[in-house]
């Protein structure tokens, strides 16, 4: 098993440009997250789904959008890339089940720059 | 709202010896609380959970105790090694049922 792999690993962006990250995992999890991880700041949640065809906001949730398609997929899309977008994005997946602890299972990283 | 505190210091100890990160958490109390281990350019990786029922757990060299009253979390590392080095995050579920994390604190262990 993979487990959780994102794509691209690396991104440079204009401002104004948008983009789309991918996230994939190969367990079977139901449910997925976006994070982005900023020095000082821990991780920070953007959005994150429930199930396939299912999104919803997390903590920061602004200049950012989601759709998961497919169980297996969950992509985080940026319309109009900004200089406080600069961070380094993490994809989880968890195999909760109602009621139960969500321990997640993280990719390795996308560090976009916008400049 | 939920708030996890970690020491943002960096610890550095000798190897050999037990390290001891602490988490403290304010407002709502967690059902269980989680450990993971973060290497630079990693993604984080779980180590351990701990429930509120349980006051402690192990795991081959590693130690979580979990104090409900003191709202506080310790993560132990005996007989430390260099490989240990690495940043640890605290993370509980707050009552909207959402993971948050700590900053984490960076361990490193000198040989």
């Amino acid at each position: 098993n993979a487990g959780v792999t994102q794509t691209p690993k690396f991104r440079v962006l204009k401002t104004g440009q948008s983009m789309t990250l991918l996230c994939a995992q190969d367990m079977n999890h139901e449910y997925m997250y976006w994070y982005r991880q900023d020095p000082g700041m821990g991780l920070r949640l953007i959005h994150y789904s429930v199930g396939e065809g299912t999104t919803a906001k997390g903590e920061v949730p602004d200049g950012y959008n989601v759709s998961r398609l497919k169980k297996q997929n969950f992509l985080l899309g940026l319309e109009s890339a900004a200089p406080s977008q600069t961070s380094v994005y993490f994809c989880a997946s968890s195999p909760r089940a109602t009621g139960g602890a969500d321990t997640q299972y993280f990719g390795p990283g996308t560090r976009l720059t916008v400049l | 709202s939920q708030k996890i505190e970690q020491n943002s210091e960096a610890l550095n100890i000798q190897e050999g010896k037990t390290a001891t990160l602490t988490c403290n958490y304010t407002n709502y109390s967690p059902a269980y609380l989680q450990w993971y281990r973060q290497d630079p350019g990693r993604g984080p990786v779980f180590l351990l959970l701990i429930r509120e029922n349980e006051k402690e757990k192990r795991k081959e060299r590693l130690k979580v105790t979990f104090d409900t009253t003191l709202k506080q979390s310790l993560f132990h590392i005996t007989a430390s090694q260099p490989a240990d080095s690495a940043t640890y995050l605290c993370a509980l579920e707050n009552q909207g049922g959402k993971l948050i994390f700590g900053q984490g604190t960076e361990l490193s262990v000198k040989p």
